[in-house]
């Protein structure tokens, strides 16, 4: 079936830095992509939909300047944390859309800690 | 707005029990896609079984089951004979599109002691 990757599977950054988070469709040209969030012991919420050569359409309530999304290829979407903060601390979850199959495949997540 | 509701924040179960998960939505939306994925403790997303609102067949895979009513806007789980391994948290999630963007239920944790 379909895979999704994603790299980091888990980082540890300083408070004040900024991290990259890389979601890959590896057989399946990813026109759509979607970044969740989930706290500790908490559901997923979705962040933003991010569509290839365009700009991201964040959800209300999330930082555009604050989680930077890139789509730049078909097969790659980005989620830069900028000057994280201990309370960006959280699981991050992309899926992309596979559009010939009509189906969504959830990536294994990035666990990210800002200490 | 879709909204999705799973009341059931744990459930403990010992082995071999039945245990059924609760998941009630809402949407204006004819069409729409339900979900249910499991997330063991790794973080990683299982999917489980997807339906669609034209078909309210209930559907069983070994020993998982689920009741689809629309007249009450129910997507029920059921773990038959549960075991240690199905010891997870489980999300009941709610789409426009096959491939569209989810709403999540809060999630019902799984506890299955021997």
């Amino acid at each position: 079936g379909a895979v999704v990757s994603q790299h980091p599977s888990w980082v540890i950054c300083k408070s004040g830095t900024s991290v990259k988070i890389e979601c890959r469709s590896l057989d399946f040209q990813a026109t759509t992509m979607f970044w969740y969030r989930q706290f500790p012991k908490k559901s997923l919420m979705l962040m933003a939909t991010s569509n290839e050569g365009s700009k991201a359409t964040y959800e209300q309530g999330v930082e555009k300047d604050k989680f930077l999304i890139n789509h730049a290829s078909l097969t790659l979407s980005t989620l830069t944390v900028t000057s994280a903060h201990p309370e960006d601390s959280s699981f991050y979850i992309c899926s992309a859309r596979d559009p010939d199959r009509y189906e969504q495949y959830f990536g294994p997540g990035t666990r990210l800690t800002v200490t | 707005a879709q909204k999705v509701t799973q009341a059931q924040t744990e459930i403990s179960v010992v082995e071999k029990e039945d245990v059924t998960l609760d998941c009630v939505y809402e949407t204006r939306d004819t069409t729409y896609y339900l979900f249910w994925y499991k997330q063991p403790p790794s973080g990683e997303l299982v999917f489980l079984i997807r339906r669609n609102s034209f078909d309210e067949q209930n559907e069983i895979s070994g020993r998982y089951s689920w009741n689809f009513q629309k007249s009450t806007s129910s997507f029920n789980f059921t773990i038959t004979a549960s075991q240690v391994v199905d010891s997870a948290v489980y999300f009941c999630a709610l789409s426009s599109h096959s491939w569209g963007k989810f709403q999540f239920g809060a999630g019902t944790q799984v506890v299955v002691t021997p």
